[in-house]
Order: C-alpha cells, then structure tokens, then sequence
C-alpha cells in the first residue's frame, strides 16, 4: 500500500516539552513538506527539503525543525520556542524535477497545553 | 510577498447547484494551478488542475476555467452533491522555487 503516513494521528503534549512528528512516503518522491493548518489560515509552509541532507525553511520556519537523512522520511520537531503550536500539521511530498503534483499525508494534530 | 486570494470563504448550495469558488494571484511567476478537497480530519486530495496555456479543464462534475490576463482562477462544480461538502483549496506553484502558495480555502456545504 503506497502512500505518505505520518504518525501519530492525535499528540497531547505540556507546554516546554519538544515533539517530533514522524511523516514516511514510499512514492520515490524526492521532495517532502510540512505544512501546518489552522482555521481560517490555509495552509502555510514551514520547511521543505528537494533532497536527502538538504532541506530549507518555509513561511513559518520559527520554533521548527528537520531533518531529511533518508528519502523515505521528513521528520518534524516542535520546539518549545514554537509560541502557539496548537495546529494541524500536515506532510506532502512530490517527485523532484520541474512537475509533479504535490500528495499530502493524512496529517498529524497537535495539541500543546 | 506572493498571494493567491480565494473568496468566498464559505458557500451553501442546494444539491443540484454550481457552486463557484474564486482565486486571483499577484504574481506572474506561476506555472501551475491545482485545486485541493479536504474533508474534515482529513489531509487536502489533489483534485483538479490547471497550466496556464489552456482555460478550461474538465474532470467529471469538476471545471477549471482560467483567465490569464486577469490572473484569476476559478472552480466550478457541476450537478453538486451532499457528498461534495468539503474545504477546498486553490494554489499556485512558483516556477521559480516550486513551492505551492494556497488560497485561504471555502467551505462549501451542499444541502440534500
């Protein structure tokens, strides 16, 4: 079964405390992305990463990090620096080069309290 | 900073009707233009788009029609159904960094 899965589905944290969001794609899809989603906001982009060991910051980089050490996954961590990190947060890849449409994972929600 | 402007930001139908939903970019530098449905706790799906060099797409009960000179873009859904109710999304992809820009998004209700 092909697909992006990112895990888990619902992640409860404390305020201070890090999290790291797991987002995996067996498409072969050479570029990845986080989003994160808010009501009434769209969908605004923190990183993305064209290949494996390079990755750059989005709209929303502030309070986020990544790491891209295999073309399978594009791990997120939520730092507590992150001042509102309540959100939606979801994974997208797409096949590198000039094309390809964009897929989104099923997407993780984050309630920090 | 690039924008791409979706209106209206919420729509009721009766089932049956066209439900138009609306986007206008600022920027020139776009080689792409994709429509996204997401249902609710659900990740957006790619549901339609559009290059361009051509002003109408159609798939199924869904139409893109472009007009580049006014940089606006709109979608359309034909003969719409309860099934339909969704969030959609219009974007645009700078063909400079291939990045997606979105649109703030519609939430469209078809009522039975």
């Amino acid at each position: 079964d092909g697909g992006i899965t990112q895990s888990p589905k619902y992640l409860f944290r404390k305020e201070g405390q890090n999290v790291t969001l797991s987002c995996e794609q067996n498409l072969n899809h050479d570029a990845m992305y986080w989003y994160r989603q808010d009501p009434g906001q769209g969908l605004r982009l923190i990183y993305y990463s064209q290949i494996v060991n390079d990755f750059q910051k989005g709209d929303i980089a502030e309070g986020y990090s990544v790491s891209r050490e295999k073309k399978e996954s594009f791990p997120l961590t939520v730092t507590s620096a992150q001042k509102n990190p309540t959100a939606f947060y979801l994974c997208a890849s797409r096949i590198g080069g000039a094309g390809g449409e964009q897929y989104f994972g099923p997407g993780t929600r984050l309630t920090v309290t | 900073q690039q924008q791409v402007k979706q209106s209206p930001q919420s729509l009721i139908v009766q089932k049956g009707g066209i439900p138009i939903i609306n986007c206008a970019y600022e920027n020139t530098a776009f080689d792409y233009f994709p429509w996204y449905q997401q249902f609710p706790g659900k990740g957006p799906a790619l549901l339609i788009a559009i290059r361009p060099d051509v002003s109408e797409k159609k798939e199924g009960r869904f139409t893109i029609s472009f007009n580049k000179s006014a940089k606006q873009f709109s979608l359309h859904i034909m003969d719409s159904q309860p099934g339909d109710s969704a969030t959609y999304f219009c974007a645009a992809r700078s063909s400079n960094t291939g990045k997606l820009i979105f649109g703030q998004g519609t939430t469209l209700q078809v009522k039975p």
